[in-house]
């Protein structure tokens, strides 16, 4: 089956300790992208990737790092997590940027830093 | 950023009943797409439009692109409760899709 997978699904864990949420894919898409959700902004891209070993800033990335050395992995880093980072996390793939192609997205990591 | 504007917000209606969505931008968009999320899940694409005044449908849905590229619509004939959900508009950009904030919709029985 299709599908992009995210690990863990629920994470609580304490200011500034290092934590990374995974996410691979199984359909060979060039395209990922890290997004989170938060009730009145809706969904904010955090960092996206082109292919592999080419990473870019999205629209809130400061906090956040990731890393693109595998096609199928992409996953989210966050160094020194802070509570303003509680948030529902989503990782997403696709052919393309978005333009003409939809986006296969993850059943999410819902992240609660105390 | 590109920003989209979805209205209304929440959406409340009884089963069997017509409603439609809407979403505005004050930029052109190459291509629009459409998504539906329910609680706990991530957003599952339902459609997407390219083409100035692009008419899809989708069952009882039915999606329109703006001639000038810039809005969208999403029409529901018949609301059924299970098109409850979160109906999310993205716009699709060189570097990914901007999102608009969403339409919840609850179709009560």
């Amino acid at each position: 089956e299709a599908q992009v997978t995210q690990n863990p699904r629920y994470l609580i864990t304490v200011t500034g300790k290092k934590l990374t949420v995974t996410c691979s894919q199984n359909m060979n898409h060039e395209y990922m992208s890290w997004y989170r959700q938060d009730p009145g902004l809706g969904l904010r891209q955090i960092y996206y990737s082109m292919n592999v070993e080419v990473t870019d800033k999205g629209d809130v990335p400061e906090g956040y790092k990731v890393s693109r050395k595998e096609k199928r992995n992409f996953p989210l880093i966050l160094e020194s997590p802070s509570p303003n980072q509680t948030s529902l996390y989503f990782c997403a793939s696709s052919s393309g940027a978005g333009l003409f192609y939809g986006y296969t997205f993850g059943s999410g990591t819902r992240l609660t830093v105390v | 950023t590109q920003l989209l504007e979805q209205s209304p917000q929440f959406l409340s209606i009884q089963e069997g009943e017509n409603l439609t969505v809407y979403c505005n931008s004050s930029s052109v968009f190459s291509s629009l797409q459409w998504y539906r999320q329910e609680p706990g899940e991530g957003p599952v694409l339902l459609v997407t439009v390219v083409t100035g005044g692009e008419v899809k449908k989708l069952k009882r849905l039915t999606f329109q692109f703006g001639d000038a590229r810039k809005d969208s619509s999403l029409h529901i004939t018949a609301a059924q409760p299970g098109d409850t959900g979160l109906y999310l508009c993205a716009g699709g950009g060189a570097d990914g899709l901007t999102f608009g904030k969403g339409t919840h919709l609850i179709i009560q029985p």
